[in-house]
């Protein structure tokens, strides 16, 4: 059974760049695409973007210009940076395996705060 | 970007009632629609995809149908897990997901 497990910093200051990593374990990295989905507090679910282990990625248009997201399959992991955030982008992020654009597998997700 | 209504936005319901709950896109998603359940504190689990088809382990009171622009999910007899909120999401563009719809406790 495939886990995902979100790591990073919980409070990050505006302009700064929100950084988080999910580890896999438990399948291999080469078997989905990888994504990263937000949900603001009370609100509903926006898809960042993901990566194939090959490297190859697509973003959300409208985050396109500050999202990169980032996979070391030597460690079994994939990384989220988004840049220049603001307050808007507080939410619960989760890390998420994907197999044509359906949401197999969760993180259990890991709250980050923008605020000074 | 497609935009995903769901409504409504609450739905009351007692246990053992049936729930029908809609979803309309801004243009047609042909069948490339999932339903999803989300519980307080925890991730999203995939209930329905193409439409209508269940996903692995998911009990037969749930169904899903439509195509194009006009969806619904329907439990069929509302048991106490099953209390709790349902997103769509489209997967015919980029991934999008409504609102979301509350299923509280009459």
């Amino acid at each position: 059974q495939v886990q995902l497990q979100e790591s990073g910093p919980g409070l990050v200051k505006p302009s700064e760049t929100l950084s988080l990593t999910c580890t896999v374990s438990g399948g291999s990295i080469s078997s989905y695409y990888w994504s990263w989905i937000r949900q603001p507090p009370g609100k509903g679910l926006e898809w960042i973007g993901y990566i194939y282990y090959s490297g190859s990625t697509n973003y959300n248009p409208s985050l396109k210009s500050r999202v990169t997201i980032s996979v070391d399959t030597s460690k079994n992991q994939f990384s989220l940076k988004l840049s220049s955030v603001t307050a808007a982008d507080t939410a619960v992020y989760y890390c998420a395996g994907v197999e044509q654009w359906l949401v197999d597998y969760w993180g259990q997700g890991t709250l980050v705060t923008v605020s000074s | 970007e497609i935009v995903m209504t769901q409504s409504p936005a609450t739905l009351s319901v007692s246990p053992g009632e049936r729930a029908t709950l809609s979803c309309r896109a801004s243009q047609s998603v042909s069948s490339n629609l999932a339903w999803y359940q989300q519980k307080p504190g925890q991730a999203p689990r995939l209930l329905i995809y193409g439409a209508s088809t269940r996903a692995t382990g998911i009990p037969a009171r749930f169904s899903g149908s439509g195509s194009g622009t006009e969806f619904t999910l329907t439990i069929s007899s509302l048991q106490s897990e099953d209390f709790a909120v349902y997103y769509c999401q489209q997967y015919n563009n980029w991934p999008t997901f409504g609102q979301g719809t509350k299923v509280e406790i009459k």
